[in-house]
């Protein structure tokens, strides 16, 4: 089946302005995560939607950012007000949320804040 | 100290050679351990996955786990200019979701 999808694969926004990156995950697959990654750099984790539990905010930087998730199936996160610190490559990733509960990336969105 | 500490390198090695790479992880408690292959401006690809201590070999990766060290790696046999890239070592704790080491990049001499 199809892997996970991600849109805009670029964004150039300028500074203030907000911006929203959809995710759609793998078929069946229930976790679903938003990592950042800044240029030259690992991944930072953002948020984390299991199932319909509370997600885990634990990782969003600011209150600009934000992000929601319909049942098990698209999500979408919000950057407000966007600065240029904000400029990075943010990737979304699904797992089966049980057993070896291995990871799979997109193809990510490239954002850039001007 | 970081969570997760990985040799940023870069690290060279000649066609046919064995690269090895290396990860340190701080939080005992971890449970899952992953090895992430990330080409120049793609996302990271799973290349390899081990829960228990000891040696798992897929084809020509074998990664390497010692929880008592808190030490994981990956070893690449017979290596290939295609294996040129950033190896990302992921860490899993009692949470979802996965602790990144900033990666080391390999390059493969033809």
């Amino acid at each position: 089946g199809a892997g996970v999808s991600q849109s805009p694969s670029n964004k150039v926004t300028e500074k203030g302005k907000d911006v929203e990156l959809r995710c759609d995950p793998i078929s069946g697959h229930t976790a679903l995560y938003w990592y950042r990654q800044r240029l030259g750099q690992g991944l930072e984790f953002l948020i984390y939607f299991q199932g319909n539990s509370a997600p885990d905010k634990s990782g969003l930087p600011s209150d600009r950012f934000s992000a929601e998730r319909t049942g098990e199936s698209v999500s979408t996160l919000t950057i407000q007000r966007t600065q240029q610190e904000d400029s990075a490559v943010y990737l979304c990733a699904s797992s089966s949320g049980q057993g070896a509960d291995e990871q799979f990336f997109g193809p990510g969105t490239r954002l850039t804040v001007l | 100290q970081k969570e997760v500490e990985q040799n940023s390198g870069p690290l060279s090695v000649p066609e046919g050679a064995i690269a090895s790479l290396n990860c340190t992880y701080s939080d005992r408690v971890s449970q899952s351990f992953f090895w992430y292959r990330q080409y120049s401006g793609k996302s990271p690809e799973l290349i390899m996955s081990i829960y228990s201590n000891g040696d798992k070999e897929d084809g020509r990766f074998t990664a390497q786990l010692n929880k008592a060290s808190q030490y994981v790696s990956l070893l690449i046999r017979d290596s290939q200019p295609s294996d040129s890239a950033t190896y990302l070592c992921a860490v899993k704790r009692s949470a979802r979701q996965l602790t990144f080491g900033s990666g080391t990049q390999l390059t493969v001499l033809p």
